[in-house]
Formats: C-alpha cells, sequence, structure tokens
C-alpha cells in the first residue's frame, strides 16, 4: 500500500509566476489535509478536505490561495501570483476517517522556493 | 488561536544519554501526538495520546498526556545515533476537523 505521495518534490518558480502541487492520499483515504512549514517553523495547518468539499479552510490565506480535491485525481494546492514569502515546504497528509485524526500520514512535501 | 509551546528548542546530547522534551499550552487539546521528521521529509507519527494522565511507550520512547490536558512531554532513554531529527508535539484542536497544532519543534543531534 503506497503511503501519501505529493509531487513534484521540488519547486522553483519566479515571482507572480502560478504554483500547482499535488497530492495522492492514500488509498482508501478520503480525508486530506494541508499544511505549511516555514523554515525552523512547525507545520501550520492550511484546509482539510473530503471529496469535492472544502471542510475547513481557516487556515489558508484569503487571496491567491485555493485548494481542491476532485472526485478523481489528486487533490491540488494552486498559489496564484507567487511571492518570496511563500517559500516554504508544504506537506499533505490523509487519513481514512474524520475521528481518525491521530491516523493522519504525512507526504513527503514539496519544497517551493520563489526567486 | 491555539498554540503550543515546545521546549527546548535543540539538543546535543551523548549516544546513551535520556532525552526529555516537552509541550505546553495555554488551551486544552483532546489528543496529543509526538511526531519525528527527518531531513527532507514529512513528519511520522511516534505516540498518540488519548486521556489525561495517559502513559504510552513505543520502544524506547515513553510520552504522557498531563492531568490538566494542557501539556504532554516525550523521553528518548538511552539514545542513539539514528534518534537524530526534529520531534514536534501536536494537538487536536478544538475545531473537531481534524486540525493539528503543532510545537515548533526541538532539534535533537547526538554525538556518537
Amino acid at each position: 500500500n503506497a503511503g501519501v505521495m505529493q509531487n513534484p518534490r521540488h519547486l522553483v518558480r519566479r515571482r507572480g509566476q502560478e504554483a500547482r502541487l499535488r497530492c495522492s492520499p492514500m488509498k482508501g483515504h478520503s480525508h486530506v489535509y494541508w499544511y505549511r512549514q516555514l523554515p525552523e517553523e512547525g507545520l501550520k495547518f492550511m484546509v482539510y478536505l473530503q471529496k469535492e468539499n472544502i471542510i475547513d479552510e481557516s487556515g489558508m490565506p484569503k487571496e491567491r490561495f485555493s485548494a481542491e480535491f476532485p472526485k478523481e485525481g489528486p487533490s491540488i494546492l494552486r498559489i496564484q501570483q507567487v511571492v518570496r514569502g511563500d517559500s516554504a515546504a508544504y506537506f499533505c497528509a490523509s487519513s481514512p476517517t474524520l475521528l481518525g485524526a491521530d491516523t493522519q500520514y504525512f507526504g513527503p512535501g514539496t519544497r517551493l522556493t520563489v526567486l | 488561536g491555539q498554540q503550543l509551546n515546545q521546549s527546548p528548542q535543540s539538543m546535543f546530547i551523548q549516544e546513551g544519554e535520556d532525552v526529555s522534551m516537552n509541550c505546553t499550552s495555554s488551551s486544552i487539546f483532546n489528543t496529543w501526538l509526538w511526531y519525528k521528521q527527518d531531513p527532507g521529509e514529512g513528519p511520522v507519527l511516534l505516540i498518540a495520546l488519548y486521556k489525561a494522565g495517559e502513559l504510552t511507550s513505543n520502544g524506547r520512547l515513553t510520552a504522557q498526556f498531563g492531568i490538566t490536558r494542557k501539556d504532554s512531554f516525550l523521553n528518548i532513554s538511552a539514545s542513539i545515533p539514528s534518534d537524530v531529527g526534529i520531534y514536534f508535539c501536536a494537538g487536536l484542536g478544538s475545531s473537531n476537523t481534524g486540525k493539528l497544532i503543532f510545537g515548533q519543534g526541538t532539534t535533537l543531534q547526538v554525538k556518537p
């Protein structure tokens, strides 16, 4: 059973470009969470999605950031018009149920660098 | 919002020594989790705690859920070089949406 997969592992963008980060949850998992980790800091919650629904986006910046988890395919975290402050590691986690938050399995992350 | 304060920020110890780190919060959490993160990787769950006062072990690791539900500690006994990494505490927030609140991390270095 493959773990949570994220791609790309590393992404370099220039200011003003768009970044698309993909997350494929573990097989059988229908709950996806996105977290951001700035250098030397802990992970910060961004958004929680179920298939085709955003459940909690309280950690998402109000502008430029969006997330989706379509019926088919991976979850996508999209950052428009990136700025240098968006440089961070972005982690996706998945769990089989909502109550199984302790069974959130994390992917290896996408490291975004904005030049 | 809910926050976790984790200490110490970093530790440099000799192989074989025991290690202790802790997390405190001004608010109550119903679940405490401890993760380890290796460089370039995502966090991996070490121990999960569900009840106030609970003491749980996983090999050389022992963690406790504080009675007040506002703190937790992690002990590593007889450290070995592969214990090197960043350790994070995390609490399950009050939003009931599976949102985890993470501490700032404790960086552990072990000298052989």
